[in-house]
């Protein structure tokens, strides 16, 4: 069975400053890895996607994300965090076929202080 | 961008009621999946479906809720007698058919039963 989960719900952050979200997979397979961004009353935008490719990810608005077997880890950042950033984020793994259910982490909520 | 569209936004509906929830998914996708959002938790898998037929169904998914794709556009998502514990979010997403194709989120209906 597949898990995922995104160590702290809240993470407050500077403008400006590193944004780090956690997400630790557990899979049996060699797993897809996603983050989606939920805006207030919106909808999941993807925001990158691990299909096995190289191991560093890079997504829109500035995120990235690295996927480490050896931890089980897809951690997402962003060099420089924006007002706009503020937003939950949502980790998700997936067997490899792309066309399988998401499972998703519980997301975390991120806040962006001036 | 194509995006998948679900209507209505928000549906307010007496316990006991059915309800129907639209989605069009993004029209050369093939894959087609509804996942809920109760308030305050994670998005969780309801159900796949694919060449009209289920694919796999989560726990949650029982004989009080049905899928359809009665005319090659729309994908529905029906409750049959509603439960106050069915109000939430609702997603409707889909997804192509290569490995490569990561599943996209429509806005999503919000569901509430009085």
């Amino acid at each position: 069975a597949q898990s995922v989960t995104q160590l702290g719900s809240h993470v407050s952050v500077s403008e400006g400053a590193l944004v780090l979200l956690r997400c630790n997979y557990s899979s049996s397979v060699p797993p897809y890895l996603f983050w989606y961004v939920q805006y207030p009353n919106q909808g999941l935008q993807l925001l990158l996607k691990y299909t096995s490719a190289a191991t560093l990810v890079k997504g829109i608005n500035g995120f990235e994300a690295e996927f480490k077997k050896s931890e089980t880890s897809f951690h997402l950042t962003k060099p420089s965090a924006h007002m706009s950033d503020a937003a939950e984020y949502f980790c998700a793994v997936t067997l490899a076929g792309g066309y399988n259910k998401l499972i998703f982490g519980a997301g975390t909520r991120l806040a962006v202080h001036p | 961008e194509p995006e998948v569209t679900q209507t209505p936004s928000h549906q307010v509906t007496q316990m006991g009621q059915e309800v129907i929830l639209r989605c069009v998914p993004i029209s050369n996708h093939l894959y087609f999946y509804w996942y809920r959002q109760i308030l305050g938790q994670k998005v969780e898998f309801l159900v796949s479906f694919y060449n009209n037929e289920i694919s796999e169904k989560s726990e949650i998914f029982d004989d009080q809720f049905s899928v359809e794709r009665p005319d090659g556009s729309n994908f529905t998502l029906k409750i049959r007698s509603t439960k106050l514990e069915d109000s939430a979010m609702y997603f409707c997403a889909s997804g192509g058919d290569t490995s490569n194709q990561p599943q996209h989120f429509g806005d999503g209906t919000r569901l509430s039963i009085l």
